[in-house]
């Protein structure tokens, strides 16, 4: 079975100034990695994603997450945060890029104008 | 592409009531997957369509079943409704396979409000 742990409920950060948000996780299998973001009152939209080959993976408005084997983390990074950036965030694992996708309990990130 | 479409968007019902939620999958996905997500926590698995069969299921009661179409489509039925079921459904799809870009994307989901 696997299982996803996010270390913070809650994380303020100055618009502007950088962010890590963590993410554990267990399993007994190789598994991906994903993370999502949900915005107030929408849906889920994947943000990055871990299936193989280079560890470090890049989203499109400048996140960034690196899987690291041994200490079982997929941290999620971000140099420098905009207001926009306010939300939801789960870290989530698969056996497979297709099957059921286990979440952790999420990371609100509120940016701080 | 529309991507994932979900309906009804709100829903409310009374304790012990059946509801039915809808969802069409992205173009081109043929798998379908249910989350419920309560407020304030991450979506948990209810079940998986592939096939028009349930692949996989989570801890969740018989109250909760499902059905996919020929289209791939799918339906979340719940009976005899709890005030705990309150939450957001939120449906995805993905593609079964081993190439790139089968991963699951989310629709937009249904509240369900019970009272």
């Amino acid at each position: 079975a696997q299982s996803v742990t996010q270390l913070d409920s809650q994380v303020p950060v100055f618009e502007e100034a950088p962010v890590e948000l963590r993410c554990n996780y267990s399993s007994s299998v190789s598994v991906y990695l994903f993370w999502y973001v949900q915005y107030p009152n929408q849906g889920l939209q994947l943000l990055l994603k871990y299936l193989s080959g280079s560890t470090l993976v890049e989203s499109i408005n400048g996140f960034e997450a690196e899987f690291n084997k041994s200490q079982t983390s997929f941290h999620l990074r971000k140099p420098s945060v905009h207001i926009s950036d306010t939300a939801e965030y789960f870290c989530a694992v698969g056996r497979t890029s297709y099957d059921k996708v286990i979440f952790g309990p999420g990371t609100s990130l509120s940016v701080i104008p | 592409d529309a991507g994932v479409t979900q309906s009804p968007t709100h829903l409310i019902k009374t304790r012990g009531q059946q509801v039915t939620l809808r969802c069409s999958p992205k173009s081109g996905h043929d798998t379908v997957s249910w989350y419920q997500q309560a407020l304030g926590q991450g979506p948990q698995f209810i079940f998986q369509y592939y096939e028009e069969e349930e692949r996989q299921r989570g801890n969740f009661p018989d109250r909760f079943s499902g059905h996919q179409f020929p289209n791939y489509s799918s339906e979340l039925n719940v009976n005899a409704l709890l005030l705990g079921d309150s939450a957001l459904y939120l449906c995805a799809s993905s593609r079964t396979g081993t190439v790139r870009g089968t991963e699951a994307f989310f629709g937009q989901g249904t509240r369900l409000t019970v009272v």
